[in-house]
């Protein structure tokens, strides 16, 4: 079974600054990575995903990450955030099996961005 | 892209009350649909996995006389919280699994239903 480490749980930032929510994962056996974000009260939305080829992946909003499958890593980056970038923000890993994909989520991380 | 739904999107009922929610895959046939449990500031907790017409698998530690789930359809999907207490207050989620545009199988989510027992 996978699982999903999101090593920071809040990140405070001030708007316009580049922020990094980093996401590492146990194994690189045919894997998928997702980023989702959830703002308060609602259900999740897909910012981005990796299923093959180039390894950055650019997403809504602006955001982009990167896949490191030597460092087993997906890092969610963006160059300039904004206020409405707030919100909780997961890792997810989905690993193919023989009876189809599981998904693993990681514990979230907070992102509060300061005017 | 593949959009899910979920109904209700709030609810609150009494201590006591059994609460349905479903949740409806609206283009595309999901074979499998999962349920997921999130609690305030908190990630999502895969409660169970339904195949369409068979029986859930539930994780461990989920009872399954208290969560019923049923897989009718391809499309539809239904979680009932029977005799619902305080704590089962919670945000659900549902998921459905279809076949995406890159040839893959992928998950999309439901926009979730707030569940708040008195």
């Amino acid at each position: 079974a996978q699982s999903v480490t999101q090593l920071d749980s809040q990140v405070p930032v001030f708007e316009e600054a580049p922020v990094e929510l980093r996401c590492n994962y146990s194994s690189s056996v045919s894997v998928y990575l997702f980023w989702y974000v959830q703002y308060p009260n609602q259900g999740l939305q897909l910012l981005l995903k990796y299923l093959s080829g180039s390894t950055l992946v650019k997403g809504i909003n602006g955001f982009e990450a990167e896949f490191n499958k030597s460092q087993t890593s997906f890092h969610l980056r963006k160059p300039s955030v904004h206020i409405s970038d707030t919100a909780e923000y997961f890792c997810a890993v989905s690993e193919t099996t023989n009876t189809g994909n599981q998904f693993y989520f990681g514990t979230g991380t907070s992102l509060t961005v300061i005017p | 892209g593949a959009v899910v739904s979920q109904h209700p999107s709030w609810v609150i009922c009494k201590s006591g009350t059994s609460v349905k929610i479903e949740c409806r895959s609206l283009d595309f046939q999901a074979t499998t649909m999962f349920w997921y449990r999130q609690f305030p500031k908190q990630s999502l907790m895969l409660m169970a996995t339904s195949n369409e017409g068979s029986k859930a698998t539930y994780e461990q530690g989920v009872e399954k006389d208290k969560f019923l789930i049923n897989h009718a359809s391809l499309t539809l999907s239904t979680l009932t919280v029977t005799s619902a207490h305080p704590e089962d207050s919670s945000f659900y989620i549902c998921s459905a699994r279809g076949f995406g545009l890159a040839g893959v199988y992928e998950q999309y989510f439901g926009p979730g239903t707030r569940l708040t027992v008195t």
